[in-house]
């Protein structure tokens, strides 16, 4: 069965701070996905990483992926306040069933 | 282009109770998923349709059920309900079969057992 851990699950820093948040995986996949959401807000879709290698980067966030390790990555650079969300990350096993599995989410506070 | 609806946002129910909650996907998505989210459990997997037939499904009880219209509308139903079935109820749709694509998730339904 697919499990996916992400660590950490609370992280509190300040603006200016980079720092990089990790999304592992029990089995091998082929598609991982990192969504943010707000809350009280549903999720928003900001990567999806389709095989090894992949790095993706929008604005302050930076995804990368290196499914021999079964883990990716999630970067940010000189965090700003509105980055504040909980980020969870979702894989898909491969050759088995298609379903997403998700991760707990890490929620992120960035203090001014 | 309109997004993922989910009806009602917010419903307040006791145990015992059915509900039957609502999803509109984005226009020509064919795949409907559905998601419990609680503090304690995160994000779970209910089940997903794609044309009208149930795809995958999660682990839950049989009193959690849904379906799919043949114009990809879905519904989401809960039996008896329990205290625990408080959560957040997110629907998300994509293009394809959910694991193949990208999904587009929609606001939820907020649903509070008392």
């Amino acid at each position: 069965e697919l499990k996916v851990e992400q660590n950490p699950l609370f992280l509190s820093m300040q603006e200016g701070k980079n720092y990089t948040i990790y999304c592992n995986y029990s089995t091998t996949s082929d598609r991982l996905y990192w969504y943010r959401q707000d809350p009280g807000k549903s999720l928003e879709s900001l990567f999806v990483l389709l095989s090894n290698g992949a790095v993706k980067q929008e604005g302050r966030l930076m995804a990368s992926l290196d499914t021999k390790a079964r883990l990716s990555t999630l970067h940010i650079t000189a965090a700003v306040h509105d980055l504040s969300a909980t980020y969870f990350c979702a894989v898909r096993a491969q050759g088995g069933s298609e379903k997403l599995v998700f991760g707990k989410g890490m929620k992120l506070t960035v203090n001014p | 282009k309109a997004g993922v609806t989910q009806t009602p946002r917010y419903l307040i129910k006791t145990r015992g109770q059915q509900v039957t909650l609502s999803c509109s996907p984005i226009s020509g998505h064919r795949s409907v998923s559905w998601y419990q989210q609680t503090p304690g459990q995160g994000l779970q997997f209910l089940f997903e349709y794609f044309s009208e037939t149930q795809r995958n499904k999660g682990n839950f009880p049989g009193r959690f059920s849904g379906r799919q219209f043949s114009n990809s509308r879905s519904e989401m139903n809960v039996s008896t309900l329990e205290l625990g079935d408080s959560a957040l109820y997110l629907c998300a749709s994509s293009l394809v079969a959910a694991g193949l694509g990208e999904q587009y998730f929609g606001p939820g339904t907020r649903l509070t057992v008392t």
